[in-house]
């Protein structure tokens, strides 16, 4: 059974341009939360989605972040008009059922020019 | 809104060593989890409590859950060099979608 997987491992962009991570969950989890970390900082929720439906974004900067977890293919964070602070690493996890362990996959490295 | 501690953020100890650090929330929770994350790595999951006063081990790792599930600890008995990394415990409250609040972490360094 694959773990989570998150591509691309390492993502560089300028400024301005737009960034998209994908997140795979394991087979058989509708659940997926997406974290951001900062160097030397914890991780910090960003948005909880299921299949086709945004459960919770309360950790989503208001503007230019968005994120879909569409009946087929994996779930994306996209980030547009992206600024230096954008960088950080983005870790998904998934869960098969609301309240069980979070499997994390390996995370999107996103270095901002 | 919710917040977890973790103080300190860093500790170093000597390999043998025994080490414990603790995780305080500031409002009670349903579930606390612990994660190990290593250099350049992603966090792994280690532990869930679930249950006031719960203890768990893990070999060499003990967990607990405090009586008012507000506070947790994490014990390790005489450190080797394969410990280190970055230890997060995360907590979650009840009906918060299962939102996880995570503390900002301590990172373990094992003097060999």
């Amino acid at each position: 059974n694959a773990g989570v997987m998150q591509n691309p491992r390492h993502l560089v962009r300028r400024r301005g341009q737009e960034a998209r991570l994908r997140c795979s969950p394991m087979k058989g989890h509708s659940h997926v939360y997406w974290y951001r970390q900062l160097p030397e900082e914890g991780l910090k929720f960003m948005v909880y989605l299921q299949k086709e439906n945004i459960i919770d974004e309360s950790g989503m900067p208001k503007e230019r972040f968005s994120a879909e977890f569409p009946k087929e293919g994996p779930s994306i964070l996209r980030i547009q008009q992206v600024v230096r602070g954008d960088s950080a690493a983005y870790f998904c996890a998934s869960s098969p059922i609301p309240g069980e362990t979070q499997y994390f996959g390996p995370g999107t490295r996103l270095l901002v020019l | 809104g919710q917040q977890v501690m973790q103080i300190p953020q860093y500790q170093h100890v000597q390999e043998g060593e025994d080490f414990t650090t603790y995780c305080n929330s500031s409002t009670t929770l349903s579930n606390i989890q612990w994660y190990k994350q290593r250099p350049g790595g992603h966090p792994v999951f280690l532990i869930q409590l679930v249950k006031s006063g719960e203890v768990k081990k893990q070999k060499r790792l003990t967990f607990q859950f405090g009586e008012a599930k507000k506070n947790s600890s994490l014990h390790i008995t005489a450190t080797q060099t394969t410990d280190v990394g970055t230890y997060f415990c995360a907590g979650e409250v009840a009906g918060a979608n299962s939102k996880l609040t995570f503390g900002k972490g301590i990172t373990l360094s094992v003097r060999p």
